[in-house]
């Protein structure tokens, strides 16, 4: 049974600091991985997506790697900023998306 | 080119009722997924509809239904409600005919509170 872990469950740091966020994952077998960031009350925003053939994807301050075979995703991000305070989740696609518990993250300004 | 959208936004019931929750995909879209998101629980998968056809779902009891229309729009039933349904519900879409491949685009949700 797949199960996605988050670690850690929440993270606070100041303003302008590069940042690392992690997923783990059980089994490998999987088609892609997803990140999404969720604001209060809100619905998910789709950050980057990565196949299980591809390494990493990179979007503005945002980088996520992927490696399947030691069932491990990062999310960085560099040069935080206030706005980048809310819970981050990621989510392994088999025959659903699987989700973790998430990152909730506050940049102190 | 509009998001998607759920209605209503919120949602208060009691025991013992039922609810239907709708959702409508970004226009071009075909897969409708359900998910629900409590604290506890976190986001676990409801169910994915495609061409008006349930393709996939989650462990969640009978109670839980689903339909999806010709034009992709989607509703979600929940009959006998329980406390425990108390939660926010979220809909997602996607292009492609599976939607577990494709990135998926959620509404904001519904937040259904049972009393």
């Amino acid at each position: 049974k797949q199960e996605v872990t988050q670690i850690p469950a929440a993270l606070s740091v100041p303003e302008g600091e590069n940042l690392v966020l992690n997923c783990s994952f059980t089994d490998s077998a999987i088609y892609n991985l997803q990140w999404f960031r969720q604001d209060p009350g809100k619905g998910l925003t789709s950050l980057l997506l990565i196949q299980s053939s591809q390494r990493e994807q990179t979007s503005g301050r945002l980088n996520a790697s992927l490696d399947k075979s030691s069932g491990r995703s990062t999310l960085y991000i560099a040069a935080s900023q206030p706005g980048d305070s809310a819970t981050y989740l990621c989510a392994v696609g088999t025959y659903k998306y699987i989700f973790g518990t998430g990152t909730r993250l506050k940049v102190l300004a | 080119k509009a998001g998607v959208t759920q209605t209503p936004r919120y949602l208060i019931k009691t025991r013992g009722q039922q609810v239907t929750l709708s959702c409508s995909p970004i226009s071009g879209h075909r897969s409708v997924s359900w998910y629900q998101q409590t604290p506890g629980q976190g986001l676990q998968f409801l169910f994915e509809y495609f061409s008006e056809t349930q393709r996939n779902k989650g462990n969640f009891p009978g109670r839980f239904s689903g339909r999806q229309f010709s034009n992709s729009r989607s509703e979600m039933n929940v009959s006998t409600l329980e406390l425990g349904d108390s939660a926010l519900y979220l809909c997602a879409s996607s292009r492609s005919g599976q939607a577990f491949t494709d990135t998926q685009y959620f509404g904001p949700g519904t937040r259904l509170t049972v009393l």
